[in-house]
């Protein structure tokens, strides 16, 4: 149980084009999502937290025009990286915390998003 | 600012023997720890949560420790098995954000046969 997918795996883009990256609770609701970016050999830094059917919450540094999640329903957030520069170019990891069932400390984690902006 | 380290040094040990991850936290009062596994370009899995009032946790061939006093935590492996070479994540609860986490950089594992 608690899987978290991410669509898609990968993706390579032109600088200057947006991206959408769908993250899912697959058998659960997930009260809260977050979403994470984790550069190479380096440790994963939270970019926003989102809840369904409200404004996410950004992390300082990071901006809300250029990072727009949307959290339509309790099973689906998205990420869309608009106008991507290469130094957008990362690893993008949502994960999920259980409604019910479950302790909402634990985090379940997607797959991640390898992006890589030409 | 809260502040997390882990070994930045990767840990090699023979199959069998027993691996321990250090984590140590500054500026910081959690009210839990958890411990997270992440393989090669995949997303972290959790392993184990340990709270403020617990001194030890065990789950089959791990144990975490957590000593607020010392604000470290540590990660044991027993028995270690080559299939638990990964890097291993300490994450804690970020102040004012909910359940949201803060995670050290990661201790690589290598369990060599």
């Amino acid at each position: 149980g608690a899987v978290v997918s991410q669509h898609p795996s990968r993706v390579i883009c032109k600088s200057g084009t947006s991206v959408k990256i769908e993250c899912r609770s697959l058998d659960f609701q997930a009260t809260t999502m977050f979403w994470y970016r984790q550069f190479p050999k380096q440790s994963l830094m939270l970019m926003a937290t989102s809840n369904e059917g409200s404004k996410a919450t950004y992390e300082q540094g990071v901006e809300k025009d250029k990072f727009l999640i949307n959290h339509a329903s309790l099973t689906l957030s998205t990420l869309t990286v608009t106008s991507a520069h290469p130094e957008d170019s990362s690893f993008y990891i949502c994960s999920a915390t259980q409604l019910a069932g479950g302790t909402q400390e634990t985090q379940y984690f997607g797959p991640g998003t390898r992006l890589l902006v030409l | 600012s809260q502040k997390i380290e882990q070994n930045s040094e990767a840990l090699n040990i023979q199959e069998g023997k027993t691996a321990t991850l250090t984590c140590n936290y500054t500026n910081y009062s959690p009210a839990y720890l958890q411990w997270y596994r992440q393989d090669p370009g995949r997303g972290p899995v959790f392993l184990l949560l340990i709270r403020e009032n617990e001194k030890e946790k065990r789950k089959e061939r791990l144990k975490v420790t957590f000593d607020t006093t010392l604000k470290q935590s540590l990660f044991h492996i027993t028995a270690s098995q080559p299939a638990d070479s990964a890097t291993y994540l300490c994450a804690l609860d970020m102040l004012n954000s909910g359940y949201a986490l803060n995670f050290g950089k990661g201790t690589s594992l290598l369990v060599t046969p």
